[in-house]
Order: C-alpha cells, then structure tokens, then sequence
C-alpha cells in the first residue's frame, strides 16, 4: 500500500496568516491527489482534486501544487472557518490510502 | 441535492453482526461507485470498501477482508455493509461516499454524514 505523510500533524496559526500543509507518497502518484477537510463532528468535504483543481464552492484563498510524492495544500489567508482537520488522499492505485491528517488551530 | 444518508449503527458485543446502510437521493446512484470509510474515534479517515455502479468489481481493506461485505441496491439507490464477526477495533463512525471519476482521477464526494459503531462487551 501507499503510505501517505502529512507535516505537521498539527499547527497553531492565527486569522490572517498563510498557512501550508506538506503531504508526502511513498512512491510516486503522479498527480493523483485530493484534499479534504473535516470540521468536529462533521464528514470530510472535498477541497482540491487532482492535486491542484478547487472543488466547486471552495474559496480560492485554497490551493494545491504538487507532482510525484511531494504534495502542499496552502490556504493564502486564513479565516476563521477554515480551522480545522485537512487531509490528503492518493487515488494512483487501491487502495485509496489517506494521510494521518493536519489538525489546523487557531493560536 | 445531493445527498446520502447512513443509518444502521449502535452498540453490538464483540462478535456479533450489524448491517450498515446508505441511502443516495439527488442523482443517479446506478451510475456511480460508491465507497465505504471509516474514522475510529479521535482517529483519521481509513477508506473500507468500494463498490463498482454494477457491482462487478469490489475491494476490501485487509483489515477488514473476509468480515465485511458491501453491496448495493441499485433499483433502491441504496448501499450496504454487512459487518460480521465484529471486533473492538471496528469501532468508528461508519461513512458512505460517492466516487467521482473524471479520466483516470477518482475522488469521494460527497459523504454521508456517517453513523457510529461501537464494539463493546
């Protein structure tokens, strides 16, 4: 199976501040990777797919770049709605792995 | 809207059975895979099952492989799991997603909005 990274796991910012999530394959997936996000008691909701393309309805203070095993989710200036748990999926090969998950708080 | 809607969860001994179910409304179910993923509590997100839109190709965990089986119900637009021989580590909130498919990318939207199963004596 292919083992997804995510760092940090976890990471204090505040309202305002541009923020990136690193997500990393264990062997190279090309551009086949999504984004999540997952507020407290609630289902993950897509964000980005294939690597770089906004789901309908997303903000575009959202953004995914990456190719290969590297991976970043940035989010250019943070809300106060967007703290929460991101987390990236590879969809190269079943199974469908995710990472562990970033957990974004406010500081 | 699109929607989908899992019921079927609860408190169950460890060895017993549950079947989960998901209902889909808003679109065409007969035309998508649909998948199953699951969250342990405080955990991350371990994708279960998938089913193909005529049930000819199924995947498994291994952690699963053998225990749970997915079907569907195409004419009641509708998913399901058959938990069996179920252990303290299958405890999670249970969630149906749809996959979306454009060329060779693949990706789960929406979910459902998960159901709780917890396996305690």
């Amino acid at each position: 199976d292919i083992q997804m990274t995510q760092s940090p796991s976890s990471l204090s910012a505040s309202v305002g501040d541009r923020v990136t999530i690193t997500c990393r394959a264990s062997q190279s997936i090309s551009g086949y990777l999504n984004w999540y996000q997952q507020k407290p008691g609630k289902a993950p909701k897509l964000l980005i797919y294939p690597a770089s393309s906004l789901q309908s309805g997303v903000p575009s203070r959202f953004s995914g770049s990456g190719s290969g095993t590297d991976f970043t989710l940035t989010i250019s200036s943070l809300q106060p709605e967007d703290f929460a748990t991101y987390y990236c999926q590879q969809n190269y090969i079943a199974p469908r792995t995710f990472g562990q998950g970033t957990k974004l708080e406010i500081k | 809207e699109v929607q989908l809607v899992e019921s079927g969860g609860g408190l169950v001994q460890p060895g017993t059975s549950l079947r989960l179910s998901c209902a889909a409304s808003g679109f065409i179910f007969s035309s998508y895979s649909m998948n199953w993923v699951r969250q342990a509590p405080g955990k991350g997100l371990e994708w279960v099952s998938y089913i193909s839109s005529s049930s000819s190709t199924i995947y498994y965990a291994d952690s699963v492989k053998g225990r749970l089986t997915i079907s569907r119900d195409n004419a009641k637009n509708s998913l399901y799991l058959q938990m069996n021989n179920l252990r303290a580590e299958d405890t999670a909130v249970y969630y149906c997603a749809r996959e979306e498919v454009y060329g060779d990318y693949d990706w789960f939207d929406p979910w459902g909005q998960g159901t709780l199963v917890t396996v305690s004596s």
